[in-house]
């Protein structure tokens, strides 16, 4: 069975920072990797996504991740963080040899910027 | 286009009785899947329904079951409520089927609470 690891619980920063979460997963096939925010208040939303490809994706409002197969490994960049960043982050996996969309979440990092 | 939308938002029940919990799809997808999500950790796949049947299940044992409707939305039913039941229910809808690579989008959750 998939897991996914996220490492950082919760993260703080200031105000233009350069942001890095971590993200692992533990399944030898071929997969699907997201990244999820959920702002206070509000519900999970797809920052971005890898299907295959550019290992180096480009999500919403700057942010990016690269894949790097080797290390199985989906980590979410963002050169220059700002106050409405405030919010969790999940990675998520769907290991695409089960017929099915579940994903696998990673238990989330809480990343709160002070301005 | 209208998202996900879950009702109720909030819910309290008591150990023992069963809870009913709606969702409805965002327009043109075909596939729900419903999450557990308990406080300070990542989503838990329940189970997803495809074209009105069930398409993958996760670790939950068969006091949790549902249905998908012919217009796609969706219910999650769970029997003999249990303290550890209380959780965030969130529900996702994609446009599925083999190679479709869609993401999930989510709704807002159902809180339910067990007294």
């Amino acid at each position: 069975a998939q897991s996914v690891s996220q490492h950082n619980h919760h993260v703080i920063l200031s105000e233009a920072a350069s942001l890095e979460l971590g993200c692992n997963y533990s399944y030898g096939g071929t997969v699907n990797l997201f990244w999820y925010v959920q702002y206070p208040g509000q519900h999970l939303q797809l920052l971005l996504k890898y299907f295959s490809g550019d290992p180096l994706v480009k999500g919403i409002k700057g942010f990016e991740a690269e894949f790097i197969k080797s290390k199985f490994s989906f980590n979410l960049r963002k050169p220059s963080v700002q106050w409405s960043d405030t919010a969790e982050y999940f990675c998520a996996v769907n290991a695409l040899n089960f017929g099915n969309e579940k994903l696998t979440f990673g238990t989330g990092t809480r990343l709160t910027i002070i301005p | 286009e209208t998202g996900v939308t879950q009702s109720p938002t909030h819910l309290i029940k008591t150990r023992g009785q069963q809870v009913t919990l709606r969702c409805s799809s965002q327009s043109g997808h075909n596939t729900v899947s419903w999450y557990q999500q308990a406080l300070g950790q990542g989503p838990q796949f329940i189970f997803q329904y495809y074209r009105e049947e069930e398409n993958g299940r996760g670790n939950f044992p068969p006091r949790f079951s549902g249905l998908q409707f012919p217009n796609y939305s969706s219910e999650l039913n769970v029997n003999a409520l249990e303290l550890d039941d209380s959780a965030l229910y969130l529900c996702a809808s994609s446009l599925g089927g083999q190679g479709s690579n869609q993401p999930q989008h989510f709704g807002d959750g159902t809180r339910l609470s067990i007294l």
